[in-house]
């Protein structure tokens, strides 16, 4: 079945580093990929989506491309916050049958030091 | 901003007790989606539902977990009798599909559940 594979964390950085969250994935057909943010005692939250290959999601100084040759979906930005301090999630979106599910990575927990 | 609301944010309860969890979705979505969070397994999808009916609770205890969405605005999560290895975070999320849209899933902030 369909899967996602992210790095596992905790990774910890000082604040100006650059990120990098690596996220492959094992899917039939097309899906979307997303990542989400989860900020502590909260829900997760869409950060970005890309929904065929060679698109790039962007927001919040966040960006990652579809790779569909490699199967990838890694998160980078180049200048970290320590406001940027939460747990990512990459996930893809199961649409056999239409479904939209999505299906998760364990999370990468991402602490960033002044 | 729209969200998706859910109650309780917490439970604390004894194990055999009955425990229900309710989420609002967002006024205008149609599928609404139960996971649970816990450190060992990560994010489960446990049941969703489209425009009210049930597509898929595969990923649900089917002996003691029940979902139901009684109206638009409100589903639930059932757990009868409840045990310790159910203690975990409860989160609804909902999204509208329209289509072959792939629209994206907006998350409450969940129900923590403690089992003793």
């Amino acid at each position: 079945g369909n899967s996602v594979t992210q790095m596992e964390g905790p990774v910890t950085l000082s604040e100006e580093a650059f990120l990098t969250i690596n996220c492959t994935y094992t899917a039939t057909g097309y899906p979307s990929l997303f990542w989400y943010v989860q900020y502590p005692g909260e829900g997760l939250q869409l950060l970005l989506k890309a929904t065929k290959a060679d698109d790039k999601g962007s927001n919040k100084g966040f960006e990652a491309t579809y790779r569909k040759e490699t199967t990838s979906f890694h998160l980078e930005k180049g200048s970290v916050q320590v406001s940027d301090s939460a747990v990512y999630f990459c996930a893809l979106s199961d649409s056999q049958g239409g479904s939209e599910k999505l299906v998760f990575g364990k999370g990468t927990k991402l602490t960033v030091n002044p | 901003d729209a969200r998706v609301t859910q109650t309780p944010r917490h439970k604390v309860t004894e194990m055999g007790q009955e425990v229900t969890m309710r989420c609002q979705p967002i006024l205008g979505h149609n599928t609404v989606f139960w996971y649970r969070q816990t450190m060992m397994q990560g994010l489960e999808l446990l049941a969703y539902f489209r425009n009210r009916a049930p597509l898929d609770d595969s990923g649900m205890p089917k002996d003691r977990f029940s979902a139901e969405m009684p109206d638009a605005t409100l589903a639930t999560l059932k757990i009868q009798p409840s045990e310790p290895r159910d203690s975990a975070v409860y989160f609804c999320a909902s999204g509208l599909l329209v289509g072959s849209g792939n629209q994206p899933q907006h998350f409450g902030d969940g129900t923590r559940l403690s089992i003793l």
